[in-house]
Formats: C-alpha cells, structure tokens, sequence
C-alpha cells in the first residue's frame, strides 16, 4: 500500500512569490492535513480537510491556504513568501478518528 | 487551550541504557495521546498511542502509559539501540467527531545513543 506522497521534497523560492505543495493521501483515506515544522516553532497545524471542506484552521494568516479534491489529493498555497515561512511542510492522511496520522515525507521550502 | 510539554532535551545515552521521555499534557476534554517518531530525513512515523486512561500503548520495546491522574504519558524503553536515534514527539488528539486531523505536538527530544 502507498504511503502519504508529498512533491516537490525541496523548493526554493524568493520573498514575495506564491507556491503550491501537492499531497497524495493513501488511498482510502478522506482527512488530509497539513503541518509546518521550524527548529523555533516545532510542528503546527495549518489546516485539514475531509471530503474537499475544510474542516479545522490553525493560526495562520490568510497567506496559507489549502483546498481538498475529490481523489482526496490536496494542495496548499503560501502566496507573498516571507523569510520564516522557510520551514519542512508535512502533510499527513488519515482514516480513523482516534487521530493516527500517516505522515509524508515532507516539502522542504527555503525562502531566500 | 490544549498543549503538549516534553522535556528539556537533548538526551545522550549509551548502547543498553534505560530511556524515559517525560510528556504531560493540559486538554480540555478526553485526549487520545501519541508519541511520534522522526528519522533523519523523513517525516513522522506513529510509535504508539493510548486511547484512553490506565491504557499502555507499546511498539518496538517502547512503552508509555496514559496517566490521567498525573495528565502524563511518558516514553520508557529498558535497552536502548544506536538505531533508536531520532526526535521523538508526543502529541495528543481531541479526536473523534470533526477533529481527527488535528494534533498538539510537542517540542520534540532529540535522542542520540552511542554505540
């Protein structure tokens, strides 16, 4: 069985661009959510989506954005890219409520 | 609101010694509690979790046992291996109903044993 699949692993980018990181859930599982992971800050939840609603928001600012297909694949937006939104984006796939996460690998973002 | 504290790491321990990671958590309702385990270079991988109190969650050698009483749930492992280096995290869930995509983590130890 396929795990949780994120691309791309690593992306630099420039203040003020926009990026789109994918998730690949495992097949089967409808919950797909997002964290940011920062050596300052640890893991945060950014959101998570469940049958293309968003169902739960962290705080973050509005910049931060997601959005769920009907495959379950999902997406997350960063528009107008500041210095500490360099981080390790993990998205994670879920199937249970007792809340175990599968987790991808990660999108590593470095903003130059 | 809810929240997660592991202790002060990092920790360094010799090949065969005994680990404890302490995690106490505050919740506002009956968490399920986690504890999560990062390789270099790879993303999250679940060790063990409880569901409810006076449950032990196990894997691996790695035991941790949800104390309701003392809101705790520490990671213990009797004979630790240079392959057990990595960032543990523990993390808890006010799962069921709409929020089971959402985690408190804590910060994380670091665990680095020597051979």
């Amino acid at each position: 069985k396929a795990g949780v699949t994120q691309t791309p692993r690593y992306l630099i980018k420039t203040r003020g661009q926009q990026v789109t990181l994918s998730c690949s859930p495992i097949s089967g599982h409808r919950s797909v959510s997002w964290y940011q992971q920062t050596p300052g800050q640890g893991l945060q939840f950014l959101f998570e989506y469940f049958s293309e609603t968003q169902r739960n928001k962290g705080n973050f600012p509005g910049r931060f954005s997601g959005r769920q297909f009907s495959n379950s694949r999902s997406e997350m937006n960063v528009s107008t890219l500041e210095l500490g939104d360099s981080a390790l984006y993990l998205c994670a796939s879920s199937f249970s409520p007792d809340g175990e996460l599968f987790f991808g690998e990660g999108s590593r973002l470095t903003v130059l | 609101g809810d929240s997660v504290t592991q202790m002060e790491g990092p920790v360094t321990l010799s090949e065969e010694a005994f680990l404890t990671i302490n995690c106490t958590y505050t919740a506002t309702g009956y968490p399920s509690l986690f504890w999560y385990v990062q390789y270099p270079g790879e993303g999250l991988q679940l060790l063990l979790k409880a569901t409810k109190a006076d449950d032990k969650g196990s894997n691996k050698g790695f035991e941790a046992t949800y104390r309701k009483e003392t809101t705790s749930f520490h990671l213990e492992k009797g004979s630790v291996q240079v392959s057990d280096s990595a960032v543990y995290f523990c993390a808890l869930s006010l799962a069921g109903g709409t929020s089971y995509g959402k985690l408190t983590f804590g910060q994380g130890t670091i665990l680095t044993v020597h051979p």
